[in-house]
């Protein structure tokens, strides 16, 4: 079957550190793959996505690269900043289909 | 565009009752998910449609769950008679089917159901 499997939370870093969150995915198909990201109280939003191995979906100064071989889509951000508090969630959809198969989340905090 | 709406934002309810959930999609948007989340299971999708046709309602809990999309503009949700159990915050999504997985999520429905 699909699944995505995440990093165990809560994350918890500094302003500035460097941030790594760690999917890995099982597809029958050839999926696409996204990271979305949940602030308080609100629902969800994409935060990147991307299409094809070897493809780095980038946005708001994060980024994730599609590994085939790894089957694995990683999140990585520079520098942390407090407004990045969040839920991080990875999630993929087999090529034609409209249905995401999510992650369990990833909560992420950064102190100042 | 004013995004997904959902009403109401916080329902409070007693076991046994009726509850209704709505949505509105974004205009134009031909898919229409519902999604429960609680600490416990995370994120879990319980049904969704195309141009107002259920798809797949696999991830729906029970008989007790009904989700119902009369026009492309209103979706919703009723669990009829709640339980404890079904306390959780419910997401109604929706996307553009050429859109390649990009859904764009409700700010959710609380429910407490005491």
């Amino acid at each position: 079957g699909n699944s995505v499997t995440q990093m165990e939370g809560p994350v918890t870093l500094s302003e500035e550190a460097f941030l790594t969150i760690n999917c890995t995915y099982t597809a029958t198909g050839y999926p696409s793959l996204f990271w979305y990201v949940q602030y308080p109280g609100e629902g969800l939003q994409l935060l990147l996505k991307a299409t094809k191995a070897d493809d780095k979906g980038s946005n708001k100064g994060f980024e994730a690269t599609y590994r085939k071989e790894t089957t694995s889509f990683h999140l990585e951000k520079g520098s942390v900043q407090v407004s990045d508090s969040a839920v991080y969630f990875c999630a993929l959809s087999i090529q034609g289909a409209q249905k995401l198969v999510f992650g369990q989340g990833t909560r992420l905090t950064i102190n100042p | 565009d004013a995004g997904v709406i959902q009403s109401p934002r916080h329902e409070v309810t007693e076991m046994g009752q009726e509850v209704t959930l709505r949505c509105k999609p974004i205009s134009g948007h031909d898919y229409l998910f519902w999604y429960r989340q609680t600490m416990m299971r995370g994120l879990e999708l319980l049904i969704y449609f195309n141009n107002n046709v259920p798809i797949d309602d696999s991830g729906m809990p029970e008989d007790r769950f009904s989700a119902k999309m009369p026009n492309a503009s209103f979706s919703n949700l009723k669990i009829q008679p709640s339980e404890p159990r079904d306390s959780a915050v419910y997401f109604c999504a929706s996307s553009l089917g050429l859109a390649g997985g990009k859904q764009f999520f409700g700010p959710g429905t609380r429910l407490t159901v005491l």
